[in-house]
């Protein structure tokens, strides 16, 4: 596509629910990222893909969090029994190749409130 | 590891006044530096980078960053803001070889009429 896009825009949800949510990348790009964003801070990293592999999951802050990309295009941000202290702007991001040197094109993210 | 430090949170600058927005890192490897921009109800967009080279960097809109290792900062500059320019902006960090982009906590400027 033309840009990356995010859904759904905005999630509230109770404490103890499950969500998902959902990155559509540029075509093109290999390389996939997640971050988390809390009112107030900037994004901070959770996990990020090459095509389908899941090589860094060091920023991921619990086991109820888990990210999938199975063919290496849409990937899939999933928490588990979410809390309170979820609630943040998810963002996602994706360049075209690995680096760190390669511009990261954002999404427009997800705002998630957990109840 | 590798850290990001933003001072400022807020900057009000009058219009056409220069502004410079302040941006320090820490890191034990070599890094690539980058500012990004979020404006009003838009997502992040890269506004410049720092890989290699020369150690002043621009943007298309007027913006300017200089990577000093010494001091190891990596502030943004523009020598005579608009309205437009009002949006927050990011600070960001990476290693080389090292995919993880690690953020400040953003700088929100202001630019008053």
């Amino acid at each position: 596509g033309a840009g990356v896009s995010q859904s759904p825009r905005y999630k509230v949800t109770k404490r103890g629910q499950d969500v998902t949510l959902r990155c559509d990348p540029i075509s093109s790009h290999a390389t996939l990222y997640w971050y988390q964003q809390a009112l107030g801070q900037g994004p901070e990293f959770l996990t990020y893909f090459n095509y389908e592999a899941q090589p860094d999951k060091s920023g991921l802050p619990s086991d109820r969090f888990s990210a999938e990309r199975p063919e290496g295009s849409i990937s899939t941000l999933t928490i588990q029994r979410t809390e309170q202290r979820d609630s943040a702007m998810y963002r996602c991001a994706s360049s075209s190749g690995t680096g760190g040197q390669e511009t990261q094109y954002f999404g427009p993210g997800t705002r998630l409130l957990v109840l | 590891a590798q850290s990001v430090t933003q001072l400022d949170s807020q900057v009000p600058v009058f219009e056409e006044a220069p502004v410079e927005l302040r941006c320090n890192y820490s890191s034990s490897v070599s890094v690539y530096l980058f500012w990004y921009v979020q404006y009003p109800n838009q997502g992040l967009q890269l506004l410049l980078k720092y890989l290699s080279g020369s150690t002043l960097v621009e943007s298309i809109n007027g913006f300017e960053a200089e990577f000093n290792k010494s001091q190891t900062s990596f502030h943004l500059r523009k020598p005579s803001v608009h309205i437009s320019d009002t949006a927050e902006y990011f600070c960001a960090v990476s290693g080389f070889g090292n995919e993880k982009l690690t953020f400040g906590t953003g700088t929100r400027l202001t630019i008053i009429p």
